[in-house]
């Protein structure tokens, strides 16, 4: 079954360091997401992309944030300068279509700054 | 504003039946999403609701009613391996766009 992978699946960072968190959708879908976790709290939306295009994004995914699609098959998530707060689950998914397609989340990646 | 409301925690026996319910209030609805997500584990997709009514799968149902800012999710023949978190989350547009808001989640203990 195709699945979403993400890499890696723990990264640590200091403070004010620059980190990319690696995802591979699955190979059909069109859509893909950031979302984030901190530890104990609820699912946050960061941005959703389609066409090479920045769809819909959170308060949260202020200028800090960015997201690329560098070729057929990856798709990115780059924090420029990393706060504490930073720390959490970061969670690709992929859907064939938006809204009421299935989104497929990977199995996230831990990051800790500190 | 948005808000999303659902109970922190349930527990029910195993083989039983329950309804996790999930209130919202948000502009511009397109949809509402139910999943479910075990411990240090990803998210997986259980349900979508866009129109007022019930979804059935399986042993998943899902209702909405969207005039009441409203939705609920029944499991049914309840199992072990159902003692999860189930999120509710809606999709909203805010400030002239759309995002996908989520609760914090109804823990539920199944047992034996």
């Amino acid at each position: 079954e195709p699945e979403v992978t993400q890499t890696p699946s723990h990264q640590v960072t200091q403070m004010g360091q620059e980190v990319i968190l690696r995802c591979v959708p699955i190979s059909n879908h069109l859509y893909f997401y950031w979302y984030r976790q901190i530890l104990g709290q609820k699912v946050e939306f960061l941005v959703s992309f389609y066409n090479n295009e920045i769809s819909e994004k959170s308060e949260i995914f202020d200028d800090q944030f960015s997201v690329e699609r560098p070729d057929g098959s990856n798709f990115t998530l780059k924090i420029r300068s990393t706060k504490l707060e930073d720390s959490a689950m970061y969670f690709c998914a992929s859907s064939e279509a938006t809204a009421s397609y299935e989104q497929y989340f990977g199995p996230g990646t831990r990051l800790t700054v500190t | 504003g948005q808000n999303i409301d659902q109970p922190t925690e349930m527990t029910a026996t195993e083989g039983a039946i329950v309804q996790i319910n999930c209130t919202y209030q948000t502009s511009g609805f397109n949809g509402l999403f139910w999943y479910q997500q075990h411990a240090g584990e990803a998210p997986t997709f259980l349900s979508y609701n866009v129109l007022d009514g019930l979804e059935e799968k399986g042993r998943f149902s899902s209702f909405l009613s969207r005039s009441k800012g409203y939705s609920y999710l029944l499991l049914k023949e309840l199992q072990m391996k159902d003692s999860a978190s189930y999120l509710c989350a809606v999709r909203g547009s805010f400030s002239g766009t759309y995002k996908y808001i989520f609760g914090t989640g109804t823990r539920l203990k199944v047992l034996a």
